[in-house]
């Protein structure tokens, strides 16, 4: 069965500098990794994908992610936080399994960003 | 290209009383999702659709809760009677010809 692990409930950054939030996986065959961000009383806004191609992924409001298959691994990272950027994080992982392949995504429990000034 | 739509953003019942959530998909979406969305946790997938027709229901309760799509296209997922634990983030999404799916802005279920 796939799933998605965030190790962290929390992460806490200093504006200006670098985040991380972490995400591992278990898929079996080639994974379709998401990460998506909510803001307080918001539905979720998709940031950025990995489907194939180059380990480095770039997303919207400079965020980035590094996929590791080795560690199966897709952390998301920036290099210089904005205040702005606090909200809440989901790692996902498309469900590629059964016969029906519906392409239900498969969310982490959420890491929460407080960035301070 | 407008995103979304989900009514009523908030809703406030009693157990044992029936509520209904409304979803406007993203032109042209063909895959419509409901998921629900209970506090401290990520979303979890109750019902898909294709077009018109149910893809994917496995975690669908479907003792109390059932949802349509009659013309591919708006789509409503209703739950009779509510409990206590159906308190929650209701979440629809869509999806187009790309693997990403847009989420609408949930509909929060408070249940007393």
């Amino acid at each position: 069965a796939q799933s998605v692990a965030q190790p962290e409930d929390q992460v806490n950054v200093a504006e200006g500098n670098p985040l991380t939030v972490k995400c591992t996986y278990s898929v079996s065959g080639n994974p379709y990794l998401f990460w998506y961000v909510q803001y307080p009383n918001r539905g979720l806004q998709f940031l950025l994908k990995y489907i194939t191609g180059d380990n480095l992924v770039k997303g919207s409001y400079g965020f980035e992610a590094e996929f590791n298959k080795s560690q199966t691994s897709f952390h998301l990272k920036k290099p210089s936080a904005l205040v702005s950027d606090s909200a809440l994080y989901f790692c996902a992982v498309r469900d590629m399994g059964g016969s029906s392949n519906t392409g239900k995504l498969i969310f982490g429990q959420g890491t929460t960003l407080q960035v301070k000034p | 290209e407008a995103g979304v739509a989900q009514s009523p953003r908030y809703k406030i019942i009693e157990k044992r009383q029936s509520v209904a959530f409304w979803c406007n998909p993203i032109s042209g979406h063909a895959t419509l999702y409901w998921y629900q969305q209970i506090l401290g946790q990520g979303p979890k997938l109750l019902i898909q659709f294709q077009n018109n027709g149910v893809v994917d229901d496995s975690q669908l309760p479907k003792d109390r809760f059932s949802a349509e799509r009659l013309k591919g296209v708006d789509s409503t997922l209703k739950i009779q009677p509510a409990k206590l634990e159906d308190s929650a983030v209701y979440l629809c999404a869509s999806r187009g010809q790309g693997s990403e799916q847009y989420f609408g802005p949930g509909t929060r279920l408070t249940v007393t």
